[in-house]
């Protein structure tokens, strides 16, 4: 089984629509990451959590809203969605030095 | 912004050494260099990281000059599924977030 899950793996939405994406990681971790990645660029942090009472914003996170349920949840939200919030997103869990990184999301705001 | 420069592309004929190189000229005393690759959309993937020596894993060889200013990620025969994004990282922020570059875009060729 994978480390780090992500759902859905693709979705489409309509501008305005409220969508979550779904982080689970098996790791036992504290700490997760959102990332968000466009086209031809590298990954751009939106939330970052180091426990679940800890939560952080990072770069880019207007627009975006995250939930950390439990140790191993982590949800990432867009309020109303935008066009310019099409993008591949990835949730991560770091060990020390090495991160690793769900399958990613593709999400399209049409 | 991340502090590295690497060339945008490169390719390399399966079977022979690829040498990629990254340039971290204001890297500070305790920063270390990571390296990570991304096959095609797929999250991120670790492959080595050092601080002074030079590091061989599995995957790869890490080889950083004296004055810690460049690096190379050695992958000693290439494989035509060793064609991805490979991104040198040096800035980690406290919490241990990576910061993204451009990267390379390797080609293995046949």
């Amino acid at each position: 089984d994978a480390d780090v899950t992500q759902t859905p793996r693709n979705r489409i939405t309509k501008t305005g629509k409220r969508i979550m994406l779904e982080c689970s990681q098996t790791k036992g971790h504290d700490r997760m990451y959102w990332y968000r990645q466009d086209p031809g660029l590298g990954l751009q942090l939106i939330y970052y959590s180091f426990d679940v009472k800890d939560i952080n914003k990072g770069e880019i996170s207007d627009g975006y809203s995250v939930s950390r349920q439990a140790q191993a949840k982590f949800s990432l939200s867009l309020e109303s969605a935008i066009p310019n919030q099409t993008a591949l997103y990835f949730c991560a869990t770091p060990r020390v030095v090495e991160q690793y990184f769900g399958p990613g999301t593709r999400l399209t705001v049409t | 912004d991340a502090k590295t420069t690497q060339p945008p592309s490169m390719d390399c004929a399966e079977g022979r050494a690829a040498n990629l190189p990254c340039n971290h000229s204001t890297i500070s005393g305790n920063e270390y260099v990571y390296w990570y690759r991304q096959i095609h959309s797929q999250g991120p993937q670790y492959i080595i990281h050092g601080l002074k020596n030079n590091e061989t894993n599995e995957m790869a060889s890490l080889i950083i000059t004296e004055d810690r200013k460049s690096s190379t990620l050695i992958l000693p025969h290439a494989t035509l599924r060793d064609t991805a994004v490979y991104y040198c990282i040096v800035r980690v922020d406290q919490g241990g977030k990576l910061i993204f570059g451009q990267g390379t875009e390797l080609s293995v060729k046949p």
